[in-house]
């Protein structure tokens, strides 16, 4: 399988910071990979899919980019809405994983 | 609109099974994979395994192989994920979610990704003696 890990596993941050979160594969999986927000009991939201295309909807203060083995979120403005859990997945493999996850709170 | 609808909590005694359902609605239900991913209490999220509702055809996790099985029919837009031999580490909410292929161009050619795009609300399923 393969592994994704994340970091950091959690940060704090303000509103208006811009915000940065790292993904890892343990091997290249070219641009198959896809982040998800999740806040505290609801269903996970796509947000971002093929490390860099925003899913419709979702504001343009997010963004992704990398490929290979190395990927990254960014949120150019924290916004208050923004404070949840984030989770990088590969679907290189039709044995998908998902990272860890990354929680963003309010500092 | 396009939505997927789970059924209830379920509380489970240790070494029982499980089956979830995950009802279609808003789109062809036999064009889209449906997913399945679970999340124990204050964990991360885990992939369990995907099914094609068109032809029945499954992956799953090597973690889950041998107890879990995927289904559906097609005359009611409806996946099952059953989970066999349940214990207590199997507490957890499961989530069906579509997954969506698409084409995008990418340098000289097309290349396909997939994305889980329309979750259900999630089931919480509860494994206690």
């Amino acid at each position: 399988d393969i592994q994704m890990t994340q970091s950091p596993s959690s940060l704090s941050a303000s509103v208006g910071d811009r915000v940065t979160i790292t993904c890892r594969a343990s091997q290249s999986i070219s641009s198959y990979l896809n982040w998800y927000q999740q806040k505290p009991g609801k269903a996970p939201k796509l947000l971002i899919y093929a490390a860099s295309s925003l899913q419709s909807g979702v504001p343009s203060r997010f963004s992704g980019s990398g490929s290979g083995t190395d990927f990254t979120l960014t949120i150019s403005s924290l916004q208050p809405e923004d404070f949840a859990t984030y989770y990088c997945q590969q679907s290189y493999s039709t044995l998908q994983t998902f990272g860890p996850g990354t929680k963003v709170d309010i500092k | 609109q396009v939505q997927l609808v789970q059924s209830g909590a379920e509380v489970k005694k240790p070494g029982a099974s499980v089956k979830v359902s995950c009802k279609a609605s808003g789109y062809t239900f036999t064009s889209y994979d449906i997913n399945w991913v679970r999340q124990a209490t204050g964990q991360g999220l885990e992939w369990m395994g995907w099914m094609n509702p068109n032809s029945g055809n499954t992956g799953y996790a090597q973690k889950f192989q041998g107890r879990v099985t995927m289904t559906r029919n097609t005359s009611i837009s409806t996946a099952y994920m059953e989970l066999s031999s349940l214990r207590s580490e199997d507490t957890a909410v499961y989530y069906c979610a579509r997954g969506y292929t698409e084409l995008l161009w990418f340098g000289e050619l097309f290349l396909e990704y997939y994305y889980m795009d329309v979750w259900g609300k999630g089931t919480t399923v509860t494994v206690s003696s």
